[in-house]
């Protein structure tokens, strides 16, 4: 069974504070790592993609792998009220037949309160 | 550069009638796919497609359900017959190359929310 891991929360985290979202996954084949934020009846918007373990850094964003371990995580520095949306973690995965999937995570609320 | 476009984005349609929704993807995307979320839950896949192919229809169902992305125009996904479970978000994504890859970054259209009454 090929899973993507997240906490449905909500987390609650105070303005300015640093916000941490974590997700694990089940194949350890996977390459391709997203993550999206989705405000209430919207549509999901990409705003980080990783591909190497490690850290990448866009804006107050920070997106962390670590494939050994299967685990992608996203930092949210100086969180804003208006960070307050659900987190979708995604990944890449491979199946038999060599074709590829993108996998969602069911979610993480965030709410960032003043 | 335009975003991925859906039509229409909201559909009433009442039980036995026929649903149609359109996908254009972003300019230079050839990658389009369909992904149903139901009210308070994930998203889940349902069709991906290349010009005039289907890759994967895996998450569709295999009864009602039909999509295809022809050489010209945009990524049609069909519900025949429609029945009140089908009442959810259909979003679009399109992505510059194929999943697995480098350039498989998907980004969404805004969604129809289709209404079985």
């Amino acid at each position: 069974q090929k899973e993507v891991e997240q906490n449905s929360g909500p987390l609650s985290v105070p303005e300015g504070a640093i916000a941490s979202l974590n997700c694990t996954y089940s194949d350890r084949v996977s390459q391709s790592f997203f993550w999206y934020r989705q405000y209430s009846g919207k549509s999901p918007e990409l705003i980080m993609s990783i591909y190497s373990n490690g850290d990448k850094e866009d804006g107050r964003f920070t997106a962390q792998l670590n494939k050994a371990s299967q685990y992608v995580s996203l930092l949210i520095r100086d969180s804003q009220p208006s960070d307050s949306a659900t987190y979708l973690c995604a990944v890449n995965q491979v199946f038999s037949g060599g074709y590829n999937k993108l996998i969602f995570g069911a979610g993480t609320r965030l709410a960032v309160h003043p | 550069n335009a975003g991925v476009m859906q039509n229409p984005r909201h559909l009433v349609r009442r039980r036995g009638q026929e649903a149609r929704l359109r996908c254009s993807p972003m300019k230079g995307h050839s990658h389009v796919y369909w992904y149903r979320q139901l009210p308070e839950e994930g998203l889940k896949f349902m069709v991906y497609l290349q010009k005039e192919n289907i890759i994967d229809e895996s998450g569709m169902p295999k009864e009602r359900f039909s999509a295809e992305f022809p050489k010209e125009g945009p990524s049609i996904l069909r519900i025949q017959q429609v029945v009140r479970g089908d009442s959810a978000a259909y979003f679009c994504a399109s992505s510059p190359g194929p999943p697995g890859t480098s350039r498989d970054e998907q980004y969404f259209g805004p969604g129809t929310r289709l209404t079985v009454t």
